[in-house]
């Protein structure tokens, strides 16, 4: 069967560390993955878009890879701050005729202590 | 606008009652979603609108109907629900559906509906 797993629960690391979450996936084929955040009682927020054809994405303090022969992506936040504490979901997009359908991982919850 | 919103923020019903869970935005997005999720849980789908027209049911009881009576606008109808449908109900957009694009999904605040 399809799954989605990230790596832990959850993640605590101190301010100015570089917090890494893992995303490995078995019996999808994703054309993409996608990071978003999510902040406890609200929806999840965009981050970043990975194509299966990119190796690596960079936002402002955020790196994404995808290995599509390992099924893994690595999200990265460097210089970690107390506000990125939030819970950091994956989602895959599957090709094919599943159009729109986006499969989130459970999400780790991240804490960056001071 | 780059806003999804979402009505009400909290509802609490009794299993006889009908209500609706109101979503919209104003993005020209033309994919609209709804998604339930539990507590330490992800977001599950549960319907697409691409276009105003149904694309994706993903097999979810018939006491939740959804509407989408125009591009910017997607409610979900419930009716007789049950205490374990209790969840946070997300709305969704993105700017069309496409095996191959991105389609970043913006996501509303959620509506936490408690069924007693």
């Amino acid at each position: 069967s399809q799954k989605i797993e990230q790596n832990s629960e959850a993640l605590n690391i101190q301010e100015g560390k570089t917090a890494t979450l893992t995303c490995n996936y078995t019996n999808y084929s994703p054309a993409y993955l996608q990071w978003y955040r999510q902040d406890p009682g609200r929806g999840p927020v965009f981050l970043l878009l990975i194509r299966e054809n990119e190796k690596e994405k960079r936002k402002e303090r955020l790196k994404v890879t995808f290995d599509t022969t390992l099924k893994q992506s690595l999200f990265h936040i460097t210089a970690s701050q107390p506000a990125d504490s939030a819970t950091y979901l994956c989602a895959l997009g599957p090709r094919g005729s599943t159009l729109g359908r986006l499969y989130f991982g459970r999400g780790t919850q991240l804490t960056v202590w001071p | 606008d780059t806003e999804v919103t979402q009505t009400p923020k909290h509802l609490v019903m009794g299993m006889t009652n009908k209500k609706s869970l109101k979503c919209e935005q104003h993005m020209g997005h033309r994919a609209m979603y709804w998604y339930k999720q539990k507590a330490k849980k992800p977001p599950e789908l549960m319907f697409v609108y691409s276009y105003e027209k149904l694309s994706i049911n993903e097999s979810v009881p018939s006491r939740f109907s959804p509407e989408c009576p125009n591009s910017s606008l997607l409610n979900l109808h419930l009716h007789a629900l049950q205490p374990e449908d209790s969840a946070l109900y997300l709305c969704a957009s993105s700017q069309g559906i496409s095996g191959a694009g991105s389609n970043e999904q913006f996501f509303g605040p959620g509506t936490r509906l408690t069924v007693l």
